[in-house]
């Protein structure tokens, strides 16, 4: 299988507290994106990444990649109760995305 | 930002019926556009690829004749569930590639609750 696998499975932390999610992945990738769903909801694009990019930023987002190791990190500074959500990497192969087994946060007020 | 719909957000049917879930591209043009299928608490599965103008490609693993697709305009596909059981229960989700947008982003669509009693 060319899914990626995202660690920790599940996350809970205290508002304000950062949260880190990391992702790894099987094969050469054109890019990498990192997706936010809602219980029950559809997926919100957060960020694209690169394979020529090590890291971006956006808003209180940071993402790396690591192609040498084939992984990628998500964090979220500052988190808020509004960030519990379910979060997904995702890399492009061909014109087709393979998600990862997602990251449940949990940010508690 | 491109917008991608599904219609209907959430279906209740009988076993052995047949469902029709349409997406659309509100304000692009896709000439491709995808099928995911997301069970309780796990991560979306590609299911199929949509073609404006030809058949659907499908992942290994899913059945073409119970999962009918038809990509009838750059706008519109719809998937068809046929004879549905309770097992095909689940979270339908659409996206959409456009053509003419600079960015490498698929937009998807808010997914269809589907659930085969």
């Amino acid at each position: 299988s060319q899914q990626g696998e995202e660690d920790p499975q599940a996350l809970s932390i205290q508002e304000g507290e950062n949260a880190t999610m990391n992702c790894s992945y099987k094969t050469s990738i054109n890019n990498l994106q990192w997706y936010r769903q809602n219980s029950g909801r559809g997926l919100v694009h957060l960020i694209l990444i690169r394979s020529n990019e090590r890291e971006k930023h956006s808003g209180r987002l940071r993402v790396t990649l690591d192609t040498s190791k084939k992984s990628s990190s998500l964090l979220i500074t500052a988190s808020r109760a509004a960030d519990t959500a379910s979060y997904f990497c995702a890399t492009e192969y061909g014109n087709k995305l393979v998600f990862g087994a997602g990251t449940i946060l949990r940010v508690k007020s | 930002g491109a917008v991608v719909s599904q219609h209907p957000s959430r279906v209740i049917c009988k076993s052995g019926t047949s469902v029709k879930i349409e997406c659309r591209s509100l304000d692009f043009q896709a000439t491709t556009m995808f099928w995911y299928r997301q069970f309780p608490k796990q991560s979306l599965m590609l299911m199929a690829t949509s073609n404006e103008g030809s058949k659907a490609t499908y992942e290994q693993g899913v059945e073409k004749d119970k999962f009918l697709i038809n990509h009838a305009s750059l706008t519109l596909s719809t998937l068809t569930v046929t004879s549905a059981h309770p097992e095909d229960s689940s979270f339908y989700i659409c996206s959409a590639w456009p053509q003419g947008i600079q960015g490498d982003t698929q937009y998807f669509g808010p997914g269809t609750r589907l659930t085969v009693l």
